[in-house]
């Protein structure tokens, strides 16, 4: 079974603290995602990695930036947190197909909450 | 830019009904269709996929299908049951300008009382 882990599931931080949200996969899959998700805005893809040391903005990258280091780890950071990032993240990975027939695997997510 | 639509938002049936579930699409062209199941608070569990050559998928009482043409997608779910309830998200792959990304609906939440 692929096993997709993120460091927290509830986080409570103060508006211009940095934060690390880390997720790890256990499949060697090439590809990891980081979405959020809101209320009346469903999920929306903040960054992903195809690669090692590779990244790409998504739909709403601001405020965001992303590490992949190892293969099996992409942590997202807020460099300054604020209130408009209170949210759930969710982390999610997949085989790299040429035909992107494989689905994604996703973690428990983590609910943020900026004061 | 590619849109995907659920209706409706949410759903409530009693146990053992047949329920079908809607999904949209603006941009036919996609590599394929996902439905996925989010539990509250949880993160999401694939359910089907359907790759854009197909027309339909099953898995024990769900059946998925596709009408790229018209931009449509269906979940049925046969014989409901109180463990169906949860949030049931759609999402397509491709589309002219998104490569790569997944775009999900927004969702219907089922509530299947017993």
């Amino acid at each position: 079974d692929v096993k997709v882990t993120q460091s927290s599931r509830y986080l409570v931080k103060r508006t211009g603290e940095k934060v690390f949200l880390e997720c790890v996969q256990d499949m060697d899959h090439e590809n990891m995602f980081w979405y959020r998700q809101d209320p009346g805005l469903g999920l929306r893809l903040i960054y992903f990695s195809y690669d090692v040391k590779m990244k790409e903005k998504g739909d709403i990258p601001e405020g965001y930036s992303v590490s992949r280091e190892k293969k099996e780890r992409f942590s997202l950071i807020l460099e300054s947190a604020s209130t408009n990032q209170t949210s759930m993240y969710l982390c999610a990975s997949s085989l790299w197909d040429i035909s992107f027939q494989e689905t994604q695997y996703f973690g428990p997510g983590t609910r943020l909450l900026v004061l | 830019k590619q849109e995907v639509t659920q209706i409706p938002a949410a759903l409530s049936v009693p146990e053992g009904e047949n329920l079908v579930l809607n999904c949209s699409f603006t941009d036919s062209a996609i590599y394929n269709l996902q439905w996925f199941r989010q539990d509250p608070g949880k993160g999401l569990t694939s359910l089907l996929l359907i790759q854009s050559s197909q027309r339909e998928q099953t898995s024990g009482r769900l059946n998925a299908s596709l009408d790229k043409s018209s931009g449509r997608s269906t979940l049925y779910i046969a014989a409901s049951q109180p463990g169906d309830s949860a949030t049931y998200l759609c999402a397509v792959l491709g589309g002219s300008s998104n490569t790569g990304k997944l775009i999900f609906g927004q969702g219907t939440t089922l509530q299947v009382k017993p």
